[in-house]
């Protein structure tokens, strides 16, 4: 069974606070994601990376940043968190072959205080 | 670059009534399209893909999508909805490429009434 997981449902943090939010995944794929989720406006690009090492910034990088050390792990840091970042966070993953498709984890619905 | 626009933010219909949810995308390259359903409190599950090959695509539930290249639409439909339909429905697209990032679009909510 594919599997995307992140570490945590529930997180609150303060403001100013330096969060990480980790994806693991076990299908040994190239691309990985990070969209945040917010009512009316969809899921937004924060960042993606298409191999280890390597990261392209996404729609609304600003105030976020990312790590790929290893291939299955994606993790995005919130460097100073700020109230404007309280959302739900997904992370995705995504194969390079023909008849791939998404898998996503559960989300982390982050709280900042 | 890449986008997705889903025409309509929510779309009411009575139960066993169908049912179209609009998507248009732009890209400069081939794609591959995907529609992906989120029910309430839960993540997000894909319903369909369309890779390549023939344009009618049919999914899950009873869930079905027309890749029409001219007009750069994925529009999906089912011919009679159940309440248990009741969800967001979200487009997606990416490239052919390699590096390709995965974009969205910003949702439809399907409401079914009885």
């Amino acid at each position: 069974d594919v599997k995307v997981t992140q570490s945590s449902r529930y997180l609150v943090k303060r403001t100013g606070e330096k969060v990480f939010l980790e994806c693991v995944q076990d299908m040994d794929h190239e691309n990985m994601f990070w969209y945040r989720q917010d009512p009316g406006l969809g899921l937004r690009l924060i960042y993606f990376s298409y191999d280890v090492k390597m990261k392209e910034k996404g729609d609304i990088p600003e105030g976020y940043s990312v790590s790929r050390e290893k291939k299955e792990r994606f993790s995005l840091i919130l460097e100073s968190a700020s109230t404007n970042q309280t959302s739900m966070y997904l992370c995705a993953t995504l194969g390079a072959a023909v008849r791939t498709e998404a898998f996503f984890g559960q989300g982390t619905r982050l709280t900042v205080v | 670059a890449q986008s997705v626009t889903q025409l309509d933010s929510q779309v009411p219909v009575f139960e066993e009534a169908p049912v179209e949810l609009r998507c248009n995308y732009s890209s400069s390259v081939s794609v591959y399209l995907f529609w992906y359903v989120q029910y309430p409190n839960q993540g997000l599950q894909l319903l369909l893909k369309y890779l390549s090959g023939s344009t009618l695509v049919k999914g899950i539930n009873g869930f079905e999508a027309e890749f029409n290249k001219s007009q750069t639409s994925f529009h999906l439909r089912k011919p009679s909805v159940h309440i248990s339909d009741t969800a967001e429905y979200f487009c997606a697209v990416t490239s052919k490429t390699s590096g390709s990032r995965l974009t969205f679009g910003e949702g439809t909510q399907l409401t079914v009434n009885p």
